[in-house]
């Protein structure tokens, strides 16, 4: 059974702290690595890709990605009450561009002002 | 603008009965898929299409339906064997690197 775990919220941050959200999966030949923000009632938005090792930012965002040790990362900097949302992590754990792409359960997010 | 749409945004079903979510799309992707959320819980599989005329089970796929008649258009039909039909329905097409593009969503009844 191919997976993707997330940690266990809800967590909570005070406004313009660090907030760390964590992800690791299965599949060892896993190539694509995404973070999707979902506001409750609405439809998941992607925020970060990453394809490769090691860091990748985008404003107040870091993505990290370890695929020896099977895990991704994302970090909000100066976190912000409008970031509180639930954090999707997918993987995509096929070899072809279309192969099956498979989200976690996610992790709430609540940024207190 | 390019997009998903799905429509209707609210549907309520009652008992015994089928119902289609609508999902049209004009990114001109070729990957389809529609995917089932409950409250507090992740997106499971229902059904993909990756060309016209052909599409697969996901994780969840008993008592759904799915056409692909046109590249556009990805109805899913919520039949009565699918005994608990009350959640969140999302449809999402996917770029050349898995990236998904989802559409406003549809929630689901049963009255």
């Amino acid at each position: 059974q191919k997976e993707v775990e997330q940690n266990s919220g809800p967590l909570s941050v005070p406004e313009g702290a660090i907030a760390s959200l964590n992800c690791t999966y299965s599949d060892r030949g896993s190539q694509s690595f995404f973070w999707y923000r979902q506001y409750s009632g609405k439809s998941p938005e992607l925020i970060m890709s990453i394809y490769s090792n090691g860091d990748k930012e985008d404003g107040r965002f870091t993505a990290q990605l370890n695929k020896a040790s099977q895990y991704v990362s994302l970090l909000i900097r100066d976190s912000q009450p409008s970031d509180s949302a639930t954090y999707l992590c997918a993987v995509n754990i096929g070899k072809t561009s279309y192969d099956k792409v498979i989200f976690g359960p996610g992790t709430s997010l609540s940024v207190i002002p | 603008d390019g997009g998903i749409t799905q429509s209707p945004k609210y549907l309520f079903r009652k008992e015994g009965q089928n119902v289609t979510l609508s999902c049209e799309q004009n990114l001109n992707h070729d990957a389809m898929y529609w995917y089932r959320q409950d409250p507090g819980q992740g997106l499971r599989l229902i059904y993909y299409s990756q060309i016209v005329n052909d599409f697969q089970k996901g994780d969840i796929a008993e008592g759904y339906s799915v056409s692909r008649e046109k590249k556009e258009s990805f109805p899913l039909t919520v039949t009565s064997a699918q005994k608990n039909p009350t959640a969140f329905y999302l449809c999402a097409t996917f770029t050349l690197n898995t990236e998904a593009f989802f559409g406003q969503g549809t929630r689901l009844t049963v009255v």
